[in-house]
């Protein structure tokens, strides 16, 4: 059974950095690309990053380029994203979901439960 | 404002049938799979179509997904209760070089 838990939500300042992991099992990890997709209050979901299976590629929103980054372990099969200089607008609950390829292509066949990041003085 | 559009709501009484819109570009739906999920806030989203017209297992064939040119729809037959979700189509965006959700429209199940 495939299984992607997330973790590494908190409450933070403007300004401030934390790192999300997401922790895959069930599957080929090496096999395949994840995403981070967010929903902040109120609104609907949109896609943060994605990396490919190999790491060697990675995609940003441009809301978080520069700030944001992408990583993962294949030794841990742990996805990871690293949050700098956090703003209000990005609170939310963060998703961890996989890719159907190795490629990022919006074609997510499973996803977390989702942790909440909180941006707040 | 998502370069992939949706309307904001739709509604249908049980047993009816229901069509929501996606209307994306050539950059996006025009040359990409488009894939729909069905979210329930603050739980996991659910994949229910995926490259264009095909369901995952699991999936009721009361779902269906279709796609002409820069445009797509997902159709429910049926409807149901348990229908009630916020759907999202996403495609692939060749200009932005990442994918885009269209904004989501609220089905209510009257």
């Amino acid at each position: 059974e495939v299984q992607l838990v997330e973790s590494g939500g908190d409450v933070v300042q403007p300004g401030g950095s934390l790192r999300l992991s997401c922790a895959a099992s069930g599957f080929i990890f090496t096999s395949y690309a994840l995403s981070w997709v967010r929903q902040a209050p109120g609104k609907g979901l949109e896609w943060v990053a994605g990396i490919s299976n190999s790491g060697i590629s990675t995609y940003f929103v441009d809301s978080v380029k520069g700030r944001f980054t992408i990583s993962r372990d294949n030794s841990k099969n742990t996805v990871y994203l690293q949050m700098n200089s956090v703003r209000a607008e990005d609170t939310a609950i963060y998703y961890c979901a996989k890719d159907e390829f190795g490629i990022s292509t919006g074609g997510w066949d499973h996803w977390g439960q989702g942790t909440l990041v909180s941006v707040s003085p | 404002q998502s370069v992939v559009a949706q309307p904001p709501s739709a509604s249908g009484t049980p047993g009816q049938g229901v069509t929501i819109s996606c209307s994306g570009s050539s950059s996006n739906i025009g040359t990409n799979y488009v894939y729909w999920y069905q979210h329930l806030p603050g739980t996991a989203p659910k994949l229910l179509i995926y490259r264009n017209n095909q369901r995952p297992s699991g999936v009721p064939d009361r779902f269906s997904g279709s796609k002409s040119g820069t445009s797509a729809s997902l159709a429910i037959s049926g409807l149901r209760s348990e229908d009630e979700a916020d759907y999202y189509c996403v495609a692939w965006d060749d200009s932005l070089s990442g994918p885009v959700f269209g904004g989501g429209t609220k089905l209510t199940v009257l």
